[in-house]
């Protein structure tokens, strides 16, 4: 059974603070997507990273593809308020498209 | 543009009532469509996913079917409700047919049974 594990749980920070989500798994997977997602609706793509060791930038936001391609990692630069959410990792493989999500991350950001 | 919509936002059922949730996607052909339940706060879990009219898998076995009478259409399903299916309902589309492709979500169904 594939999982993905993502740590902390909670997260709650002032504003202004760094903060690193990190997405574990001991399955390889062909891309791994990350979301967000606000109280009462559905998630909403961030970002694919798709090569091992690939490195993409969202303004504040540098998501980080493992090299073996079975972990990932999340890290919000001077966090605003604005970042508060769910923010799921989630795996994809095979030809379905079918995605595996982690356990989630839930951010509170603190003015 | 492509288009995902949900509903109800909300349902209030009885145990033992049926359900049926339904999810239609708009400025696309041929989509794959996905059931997810998700808990509070947490991961979502895939119920069911569907690559055509007609074709449906189940990813765990419970309470309830869905079924894909049309291309762009998608239904959750139950004969009787139980107190553990509550929670919340989410539909989602990905372009078929190519791999690693991002899916979109509709605003989730908030499903309470009494």
């Amino acid at each position: 059974t594939q999982l993905l594990e993502q740590s902390p749980q909670f997260l709650s920070i002032q504003e202004g603070e760094n903060l690193t989500v990190y997405c574990n798994s001991s399955s390889v997977f062909s891309s791994l997507q990350w979301y967000r997602q606000e109280p009462g609706e559905g998630p909403v793509l961030l970002v694919t990273v798709v090569t091992g060791g690939e490195v993409k930038k969202l303004k504040r936001l540098t998501f980080q593809f493992g090299d073996a391609r079975k972990d990932s990692s999340l890290h919000i630069t001077a966090a605003q308020t604005g970042d508060t959410g769910l923010y799921l990792c989630a795996g994809a493989w095979g030809a379905t498209n079918k995605l595996i999500f982690g356990t989630g991350t839930l951010l509170a950001v603190q003015p | 543009s492509q288009t995902i919509h949900q509903w109800p936002a909300t349902l209030v059922q009885p145990v033992g009532s049926p359900l049926s949730l339904e999810c239609t996607v708009e400025g696309t052909s041929n989509p794959n469509l996905y059931w997810y339940r998700q808990a509070a706060g947490r991961g979502l879990q895939l119920l069911f996913y569907s690559v055509g009219i007609g074709q449906i898998s189940s990813e765990v076995p419970q309470n309830l079917s869905a079924s894909r009478p049309q291309d762009r259409q998608f239904i959750l399903s139950s004969k009787k409700l139980l107190l553990s299916d509550s929670g919340f309902y989410l539909c989602a589309w990905s372009p078929g047919q190519r791999p690693n492709q991002p899916q979109h979500f509709g605003d989730g169904t908030r499903l309470s049974i009494l």
